[in-house]
């Protein structure tokens, strides 16, 4: 059964950097695609972007230019970085695996979430 | 467009058939997959795949594809079946995901 444990600050000021670690038991992030998603309070969810096996990332567009994503192999886990936050960015995070085969696609582990909260 | 569209908000009476839907272009190229989020909880894979269910998720759940719009099924509702509901699915290009806006179920 694959685990993903999200950790990080839980406030973080407006224009600083958002810091967030997953790590996975259970499974390889040198397998699959490793995921970040977010939720504001009480809105819908929005994909962030991923990590792949190989180490390829692939951010929303509408992030790219504040976002990164990155491995650690030998510690099985995976991290976001989102600079320049603003209240906006407040929102619980999830980390998830993501499974791709063909036309098919889906977050199927996912990790219990990490409220982050922009604010001075 | 590259959104998915959900109903806000469905309800149905215990033991009723209910079924939420979801509308995007590049749903005429992709499989939806279907979440349940309960207040408080991660999301949690339903269905996937043309119709497809992890190990767990009970049989009333069942999904369909048609054109621009997927559907979640769920036959004869339960009361822990209340719950927001979300589809995902890649964008036109394949390149990115996307997820609607999520669907709040209420069990009368």
């Amino acid at each position: 059964q694959v685990q993903l444990q999200e950790s990080g600050p839980g406030l973080v000021k407006p224009s600083e950097t958002l810091s967030l670690s997953c790590i996975v038991s259970g499974g390889s992030i040198s397998s699959d695609y490793w995921s970040w998603i977010r939720q504001p309070p009480g809105n819908g969810l929005e994909w962030i972007g991923y990590i792949s096996y190989s180490g390829r990332t692939n951010y929303h567009p509408s992030l790219k230019s504040r976002v990164t994503i990155s491995a650690d192999t030998s510690k099985n886990q995976f991290s976001l970085k989102l600079n320049s936050v603003t209240a906006a960015d407040t929102a619980v995070y999830y980390c998830a695996r993501l499974t791709i085969v063909g036309a098919t696609s889906g977050f199927d582990y996912w990790g219990q979430g990490t409220l982050v909260t922009v604010s001075s | 467009s590259s959104d998915l569209t959900q109903d806000p908000a469905v309800s149905v009476a215990l033991g009723q058939t209910v079924r939420i839907t979801c509308q995007g272009d590049s749903l005429r190229s992709y499989y939806a997959t279907w979440y349940q989020q309960k207040p408080g909880r991660a999301p949690l894979l339903v269905i996937y795949d043309k119709n497809n269910r992890p190990s767990g998720i009970p049989d009333r759940f069942s999904g369909s594809n048609s054109g621009n719009t997927a559907s979640l099924t769920i036959t004869g509702a339960q009361a822990e079946d209340e719950a927001d509901y979300y589809c995902n699915c890649r964008d036109n290009n394949g390149n990115h995901w996307l997820f609607g806006g999520g669907t709040k179920l209420t069990v009368l």
